[in-house]
């Protein structure tokens, strides 16, 4: 299977712990997107990159939240110190940039819940 | 900032019938996207809308982008068990970001 990849996929933590997520986007795509998605809500987005490039962030990004692409290939995104406001569905998209319009390829998403 | 509008919020479908959803926007968008999203899962993309008034057909699938460019309609035709689920719609406008509509719940019926 050649689609978007993320891992975990589930995650249990303590309020004040530190989480990494990992993503990886379909091989030939240089755009990579995190959106966070609770529960009975349409996604939100959180923060792009194009290769590895941080080009646009969400004010839902806090200064505890951090997101890198260092080669511009697969991303990550780290939450410091945890508050239970953090549980939600982490979820990666990408896609290719082309005239007329770009599509995003979303992948199965790591569930976080903090305690 | 943007929002976007997704009507109705649940419906109950019997197999063999068919189903429109829709979502407005009082903001235009450039590209309107549909997803389906099981529990637990990833949204999955079903059609994609890149024009004013372009009409997209995938499978049973029908969708189309508004002439206004503030709203987009989803068709579901002959209903069937797996289309339970829940439906997004997405717009994008001139940056990259998608505003995703609240989704609409589909169940079928007792």
């Amino acid at each position: 299977d050649t689609g978007v990849s993320q891992d975990p996929r589930h995650k249990i933590t303590k309020r004040g712990q530190n989480v990494t997520f990992r993503c990886d986007p379909i091989s030939e795509h240089n755009r990579l997107y995190w959106y966070r998605q609770t529960l009975g809500q349409g996604p939100e987005f959180l923060t792009y990159f194009q290769n590895e490039a941080q080009l646009e962030k969400s004010r839902l990004l806090s200064d505890r939240f951090s997101a890198e692409r260092p080669k511009g290939s697969f991303s990550t995104l780290e939450i410091q110190r945890t508050e239970q406001g953090d549980s939600a569905m982490y979820l990666c998209a990408s896609s290719q940039r082309r005239l007329g319009g770009d599509t995003q390829y979303f992948g199965p998403g790591t569930r976080l819940t903090v305690l | 900032g943007q929002q976007l509008n997704q009507s109705p919020q649940s419906m109950f479908i019997q197999e063999g019938e068919d189903v429109s959803m829709n979502c407005t926007s009082s903001s235009i968008f450039n590209t309107w996207l549909w997803y389906k999203q099981d529990p637990g899962e990833g949204p999955v993309l079903l059609i994609a809308l890149y024009k004013a008034g372009e009409l997209t057909s995938n499978g049973r699938l029908t969708a189309q982008f508004g002439i206004t460019r503030k709203d987009s309609f989803l068709n579901i035709s002959a209903s069937i068990p797996s289309d339970v689920g829940i439906y997004f719609c997405a717009g994008k406008a001139a940056g990259n970001k998608l505003t995703f509509g609240g989704g609409t719940r589909v169940l079928v019926k007792p």
